[in-house]
């Protein structure tokens, strides 16, 4: 059974950079039928994709982010990690890390498997 | 980019009755080559992650309950969960996949009257 397991610290202070990691358990990051992505969500608020990675290393991102998101896999092919730099509290959210499932069209899918979720917040 | 509008925002539903909540999208998410909908439904409920009910617009996903259904085409598609349980509630959101950026809609709250 796929797991994904979000890691990294729940506090970020303003205008640093955000980094969290998400660990797969249960498969491999490198099918070529699978994305990998981040979504995030505000308090109270709905979901805002971030950006999405292929195990061959090519990435899509949210333009509504500009430059600030990076999105990569490790060597390992078991965890993949997002940063996000210059944060404000705008970005203060829970922010999930999902398998997208390929519809063959380069970087569109659904998202079928979901990890739990981790809360960062920007305050100084 | 495209921009998916739910309605309604929230809707109360007494317990056996139906749910029914809108999507529209702000252009065809209806892909030629293929003739499908590049369109989701999530449901999520408190502290949980969004979980995958219907893909392709009506095709539900494995051990989803069939009493929830999924239906339109191009702009305009439907969440139908016919006589509603308790566990139903929660925060019921639509997704394109059509297009870069991926965009859900604001979340449809469904609750027990």
């Amino acid at each position: 059974q796929l797991q994904l397991q979000e890691s990294g610290p729940g506090l970020v202070k303003p205008s640093e950079t955000l980094s969290l990691t998400c660990t797969v358990s249960g498969d491999s990051i490198s099918s070529s039928s699978y994305y990998w992505g981040w979504i995030r969500q505000p308090p109270g608020k709905g979901l805002e994709w971030i950006g999405s990675l292929h195990y061959d290393g090519n990435t899509d991102y949210n333009p509504s982010l500009g430059s600030r998101v990076t999105i990569s896999v490790d060597t390992s092919r078991t965890q993949f990690s997002l940063r996000l730099s210059s944060v404000t509290g705008a970005d203060t959210a829970v922010y999930y890390c999902a398998r997208l499932l390929s519809t063959g069209i380069y970087g569109r899918g659904f998202f079928d498997y979901w990890g739990q979720g981790t809360l960062v917040t920007v305050s100084s | 980019d495209i921009v998916m509008t739910q309605s309604p925002d929230s809707l109360a539903v007494s317990l056996g009755e139906r749910a029914t909540i809108n999507c529209k999208s702000s252009q065809s998410v209806l892909y030629s080559s293929d003739n499908r909908n590049y369109f989701g439904w999530y449901q999520q409920k408190p502290g949980q992650p969004p979980k995958l009910l219907i893909k392709w617009a009506s095709i539900r996903e494995f051990g989803v309950p069939d009493r929830f259904s999924g239906s339109g085409s191009g702009t305009d598609f439907t969440l139908t969960i016919t006589s509603l349980q308790a566990e139903d509630v929660a925060v019921y959101y639509c997704q394109q996949y059509y297009s870069v950026p991926l965009t859900f809609g604001q979340g449809t709250k469904v609750e027990i009257k």
